[in-house]
């Protein structure tokens, strides 16, 4: 089964404006990455944020991370209809093989 | 450098018959996974490779999927008697084993459509 749960399953938003995507996780991590998938596709890693840290930035994007309450969250500041594509969060879980859990991902949708 | 490559890019089949896909991972990466993603869906682990033995196999779906990994690079995912249910893309990923917090690097996928 899958570890993790995003919201919205779909999102929809004008350039220049934030996308805020949410990930929820079930059992304790070791890191939590984002990855954004183009047209159904291969993935592209974006970020990792480990189970230390709670937040962290990356040009355009941040990351939070709040292990008390398993959630993630990913913001897209000023998108750009370049932007459009699934972001999905996986978890790499405490112990274990290197194996990444993901979640169902969220579909945003930047409309220009 | 060259990234993940998988082949083939598509495959039709009808249902019952053996298939075949192919990863190439990136040289020089010791880890190895195989995904599956149906339509619409997140991603599901199938199998994780450590050089060329599986120590993490829990994701297969049934006895009729297999995998093996040769010489710590090329990997073949099989899929036997194919089903409909079978029918998704099939997603390959390496990285480095050394690194604590490491990131996967994705091929393109297979697009598998059992009739």
């Amino acid at each position: 089964s899958q570890q993790g749960e995003e919201d919205p399953q779909a999102l929809s938003i004008q350039e220049g404006e934030n996308a805020t995507m949410n990930c929820s996780y079930k059992t304790s991590i070791n890191n939590l990455q984002w990855y954004r998938q183009n047209s159904g596709r291969g993935l592209v890693h974006l970020i990792l944020i480990r189970s230390n840290e709670r937040e962290k930035h990356s040009g355009r994007l941040r990351v939070t991370l709040d292990t008390s309450k398993k959630s993630s969250s990913l913001l897209i500041t000023a998108s750009r209809a370049a932007d459009t594509a699934s972001y999905f969060c996986a978890t790499r879980t405490s112990g274990g093989y290197n194996k990444l859990i993901f979640g169902a991902g969220t579909r945003l949708a930047v409309h220009p | 450098g060259a990234g993940v490559s998988q082949s083939p890019s598509n495959k039709v089949t009808e249902k019952g018959k053996d298939v075949e896909l192919r990863c190439d991972p990136i040289s020089g990466h010791t880890a190895l996974y195989w995904y599956r993603q149906r339509l619409g869906q997140g991603l599901e682990f199938l199998i994780y490779f450590q050089g060329n033995s599986a120590p993490d196999k829990s994701g297969l779906p049934s006895d009729r999927f297999s995998a093996e990994r040769t010489g710590e690079s090329v990997s073949t995912l099989t899929i036997q008697r194919t089903q409909q249910e079978d029918s998704a893309v099939y997603l390959c990923a390496s990285s480095w084993l050394q690194r604590l917090y490491n990131e996967q690097f994705f091929g393109p996928g297979t697009r598998l459509t059992v009739l």
